[in-house]
């Protein structure tokens, strides 16, 4: 079955830096990818989605996120930090052995220092 | 157009109680899923459905059951709640399989 691994359940970066938030996904063959965004008190919401058409996907609100096939990796990123960044990101990949479904990383928490 | 909603938004529950959780969506969405999630372990597949009439057990269905009668609806129940069930319930929806998931507000639920 799939698995995905989000190193660092807690990410701190300065306002105006780089965001860098990992994900390792298990899978010998490349799956849809997914990172997802919650903001507190909320549901999650979709900031971008990988569909092998493209290896560098960009999403909503500056972020985008690189599929490496030899790492099985699908990082998140983000030039520059903005206070507004402060949320819970989640990265997910379909299940292949039932495509009805999505199964979730554990979640970064993203903080931003002024 | 609200999307997803869901019903209540808070609920407090003693040991043996039971109750039902509320989702609708409006997007005539075929599938529908219901997830758990807890301080660092991410969101859990509860149980889920793939069309009207249909429900499908998913990664921690023990204690829960479920229902869809119609498309937009998809029932929670907790026929005897326990503490362990104290959680936040998320409910998506989506349009296609391998689809981007819409979620709801989520219900933040105590069982004591």
């Amino acid at each position: 079955a799939q698995s995905v691994t989000q190193l660092g359940s807690h990410v701190s970066v300065s306002e105006g830096a780089l965001v860098l938030l990992r994900c390792n996904y298990s899978s010998s063959v490349p799956p849809y990818l997914f990172w997802y965004v919650q903001y507190p008190n909320q549901g999650l919401q979709l900031l971008l989605k990988y569909t092998s058409a493209a290896t560098l996907v960009k999403g909503i609100n500056g972020f985008e996120a690189e599929f490496k096939k030899s790492e099985t990796s699908f990082h998140l990123t983000k030039p520059s930090a903005h206070m507004s960044d402060a949320a819970e990101y989640f990265c997910a990949v379909t299940d292949y052995s039932s495509a009805s479904k999505i199964i979730f990383g554990s979640g970064t928490r993203l903080s931003i220092r002024p | 157009n609200a999307g997803v909603t869901q019903t209540p938004k808070f609920r407090v529950l003693k040991t043996g109680q039971s109750m039902t959780l509320l989702c609708a969506q409006d997007m005539n969405h075929e599938y529908m899923y219901w997830y758990r999630q807890d301080p660092g372990m991410g969101l859990r597949l509860i149980h889920y459905s793939v069309g009207e009439g249909t429900t499908a057990k998913g990664e921690v269905p023990d204690g829960y059951n479920v229902s869809r009668l119609k498309k937009q609806n998809f029932l929670l129940g907790l026929e005897s709640a326990a503490p362990s069930q104290t959680s936040v319930y998320f409910c998506a929806s989506s349009p296609v399989r391998q689809g981007i998931q819409f979620f709801g507000p989520g219900t933040r639920l105590t069982v004591l």
